[in-house]
């Protein structure tokens, strides 16, 4: 089965500039996680999806921040604008509705905001 | 609320020797699971082992063992034989099953010398 993946991987942007980036899970993958890590600190949980329902977005860290899941199927997080402060690697993950399931990780979108 | 704590931001080890990464946890949920995640150099998140609470028998995959203490709430990784493929960093991760949120420690970075 294909992976999770993200799009882009890179991006360098200017303060006060948009950014978009998305996520597509794997397929039948109820459970959308984003997630930060800045500047090798810890893995900050941003939010999670449930199909296209948001079930829990208490990390995200101001309303520059937005999540979307179109028709439970791929997620964007846009961020607008953006601010030095949100440079780091953002990773997607997501996992099935059982409790074993492990999260499956896309390889991340390493945003520089300069 | 819940929290994750790795206390080893770094180990150095041996090749082929043993090593135990720590890990506790704290959470009011007694239905919860407990992951490990591998972080190489390049960046992917690689899943590696699940213990569920509930669980009578610490889990086991290849050369990676939980070795599970749940009235002490801990959780930690045990790497037999170390290979100098294992250096990378190390997670911690719990889901509670009340929400499915997963939320990640801040890491150890392991180093195996040959």
């Amino acid at each position: 089965e294909a992976g999770v993946t993200q799009f882009p991987s890179h991006s360098v942007i200017e303060k006060g500039q948009t950014v978009t980036l998305r996520c597509d899970p794997i397929s039948g993958h109820d459970n959308l996680y984003w997630y930060r890590r800045v500047m090798g600190k810890e893995i900050k949980f941003l939010l999670h999806f449930v199909k296209e329902s948001k079930q829990d977005e208490s990390g995200m860290p101001n309303n520059r921040f937005l999540a979307e899941r179109t028709g439970g199927t791929y997620s964007t997080l846009k961020v607008q604008p953006a601010e030095l402060e949100d440079s780091g690697v953002y990773f997607c993950a997501s996992s099935k509705r059982t409790e074993n399931s492990p999260l499956h990780f896309g390889n991340g979108t390493r945003l520089t905001v300069t | 609320a819940q929290k994750i704590t790795q206390t080893q931001p770094g180990m150095f080890v041996q090749e082929k020797e043993a090593v135990t990464l720590d890990c506790t946890y704290d959470t009011s949920d007694p239905s919860y699971g407990l992951f490990w995640y591998k972080q190489p150099s390049s960046g992917e998140m690689i899943f590696l082992i699940y213990q569920g609470s509930y669980d009578q028998q610490n889990a086991t995959e290849g050369r990676y063992s939980l070795n599970f203490q749940k009235a002490r709430k801990s959780a930690n990784l045990v790497i037999s034989a170390s290979q100098l493929g294992d250096s990378a960093m190390y997670f911690c991760a719990m889901r509670e099953s009340r929400d499915d949120k997963i939320i990640f420690g801040k890491g150890t970075r392991l180093h195996i010398l040959p």
